[in-house]
């Protein structure tokens, strides 16, 4: 297991248009999380799932933004209608549930530019 | 509302001296805290946590400490090294699944 893997690495797509990131999480851990980062800013939580439900959405994740987590592996985070404000690295990060187990691992990110 | 935050935005130190960055929250109810260390083009990595029972907590090189008091976080670097030089978030939970981040500080190391 190399990871948490996240593709693509950078998207660039016109205003409008739907994208799609996917997550590959550490194949043990039961928890997987979204989060945004602008630049210079620490990382938003966005929605958190564990095994394949999804518990929690911050009011961050608008209506044009779904994500999923069929078989409680990999996770799929779809933008619709993209705007220039959704420019950002989108993380995703996982963890194994459990007392004193909330440092997670993060993937390198999908840096979405919206143009 | 919740808010975890830094007081320097950028720390800059010589190769070879101790590195100490700050972070205040305001949710008296957090009861658990990580620093995070992110490189360019890299995910945050989870450098050390502290359960709020605790005042201090010592890994490698790194030591946190935590004054639930004045409501203040620090991590300390020792002997900080060029491979130092990142970003480093504190981050809070307070009972839930997610985790709030402060803005980072970034940390410059001079040779």
């Amino acid at each position: 297991d190399t990871g948490v893997s996240q593709d693509p690495r950078h998207k660039i797509t016109k205003r409008g248009q739907n994208v799609t990131f996917r997550c590959d999480p550490i194949s043990e851990h039961n928890r997987l999380y979204w989060y945004r980062q602008t630049l210079g800013q620490g990382p938003e939580f966005l929605t958190y799932f564990q095994n394949e439900a999804q518990l929690e959405k911050s009011r961050l994740l608008s209506d044009r933004f779904s994500a999923e987590r069929p078989k409680g592996s990999f996770s799929t985070l779809e933008i619709q209608r993209t705007e220039q404000g959704d420019s950002a690295m989108y993380l995703c990060a996982s963890s194994f549930g459990g007392e004193g187990a909330y440092g997670y691992t993060f993937g390198s990110g999908t840096r979405l530019t919206v143009v | 509302g919740e808010s975890v935050g830094l007081h320097l935005p950028t720390l800059s130190v010589q190769e070879g001296d101790n590195s100490i960055i700050n972070c205040a929250y305001s949710n008296s109810a957090s009861d658990y805290f990580i620093w995070y260390k992110q490189e360019s083009g890299k995910g945050p990595q989870f450098i050390i946590d502290i359960r709020s029972n605790m005042d201090k907590r010592q890994g490698q090189r790194v030591t946190v400490l935590l004054n639930k008091t004045v409501k203040h976080l620090s991590l300390q670097i020792a002997a900080t090294q060029p491979g130092d030089s990142a970003v480093y978030f504190c981050a809070e939970k307070t009972g839930g699944f997610k985790t709030i981040f402060g803005a980072g500080t970034r940390l410059f190391v001079k040779a």
